[in-house]
This record gives C-alpha cells, structure tokens and sequence, in this order.
C-alpha cells in the first residue's frame, strides 16, 4: 500500500516533443503529490506538486494531470528541450513521509 | 538564499570504520528528513525529525546506523560500523513543516570499501 510506480524507466524525446511520466498509488490517505526533477551529481529538486482537490495544475511547460478514482498522476513536459534531460521522481506523502517512484530517466535529443 | 547543506560530499572510508554525515537546513524549517539513494532500491526515507524530536525512524536499516537533531540548525546521521553495502548517496531534506514541500541538499556520496 506504500508504494508508487513510476513508468516508463527511460524516456527519448525529440526536442519539441511531449514527454509524458506515469505514476500510481494505493494508498489513498496521500495527500500530497510532488514531481522531482534530479541532474547529476544534485538532489532532486521540487519541479511541480498537486493536491487531490485538483485534476490538474500547470506551471510553464510543466503540467500534472491526476485521476483520483484510478489514483494515477502524470507529468507532462510540453516542448521538451535538451536541458530537460534529467531524472524524474514522482513521489506520495501523507504528513510528510515522502514516498518515491522508482524515476526516470529522460533524454531530450536535439 | 542558502538552500540545505550537506557535509562532506564525498566521503570515501575503509569497512568497520565510524562514519558522520552532516547537514544544516534552511532557516526556518521545522522538519528535516534523511534519505539514501541507491541504484537498487532508488531513493528511501531514512529518519525524519519535527522540531528537532525523531518522528519515525522506521526506514534505518540498522542499529548500525543513527541520527540525531540537537538543534534546529544541525542533524548528523552515523553509521558505526560501516559496511561495504552502505555505499550510496545520503540526502538531507527539509520542509517548513510535515506535508510541506521538501528541499533537498546535493547529498554526501559515501563510498565504504
């Protein structure tokens, strides 16, 4: 019930294109949804976070789109660009016990 | 503004010795959370304190490793003694309370060898 899963692993974006991260969990006392974004050799870093009063929120190219009744999320980059390329973390919590989906990592060729 | 800093970076250190992580959180954050991250078992929640006083400590995997508060500017986690499979990059987060946003640090990679 603890756990989130993240797919796909590895993403390949042509720059300009949509990248689109899934994420679901199953414990439904969440109430808190953040996305990480990690370069390396950095912590992750708060790119994008929801609350489940919401189906979506958007900041910039950044939108989370969220389907409480599957109790799935999702995280779409519009216009993907090459400095995207990073890792990306979903995450659930719940009072502040951050639970973490696996990542992935996403490449953006020019 | 100064964000969480994390002591040393990198800490490379031979088995059974005594090893110390630190971290300052941003001023003003009531919470501060200790991950580790792993290329197996991605990144995991450690400890996490509120208001200096441990809150759960669930997620240390051992005896061998604890974590201490003294004051709301400073946390260390230890591992005494250290094993090879303790390698990993260790985060220190903090938040301005529980279910608030977390900032991360750049993590301390530690290598036991």
């Amino acid at each position: 019930q603890q756990q989130v899963k993240q797919s796909p692993q590895s993403l390949i974006v042509q720059k300009g294109g949509i990248s689109i991260i899934n994420c679901a969990y199953e414990n439904t006392a969440f109430d808190y949804f953040p996305w990480y974004q990690q370069f390396p050799g950095k912590g992750p870093a708060l790119l994008i976070a929801i609350r489940p009063d919401v189906s979506e929120k958007k900041e910039g190219r950044f939108t989370i789109s969220f389907n409480k009744s599957a109790k799935q999320f999702s995280l779409h980059i519009m216009d993907s660009q090459p400095g995207d390329s990073a890792t990306y973390f979903c995450a659930a919590t719940r009072r502040g016990n951050l639970i973490f989906g696996k990542g992935t990592k996403l490449s953006v060729k020019p | 503004d100064a964000g969480v800093i994390q002591s040393p970076r990198h800490e490379v250190t031979e088995m059974g010795q005594e090893v110390t992580l630190r971290c300052k959180p941003i001023s003003g954050h009531n919470s501060l959370f200790w991950y580790r991250q792993t290329m197996m078992r991605g990144l995991e929640l450690l400890i996490y304190f509120n208001n200096n006083v441990p809150i759960d400590d669930s997620g240390m995997p051992e005896d061998r490793f604890s974590a201490k508060m003294p004051n709301a500017s400073f946390s260390t986690l230890k591992i005494q003694p250290s094993e090879p499979r303790d390698s990993a990059v260790y985060f220190c987060a903090s938040s301005q309370g529980l279910g608030q946003p977390q900032h991360f640090g750049d993590g301390t990679r530690l290598s036991i060898l």
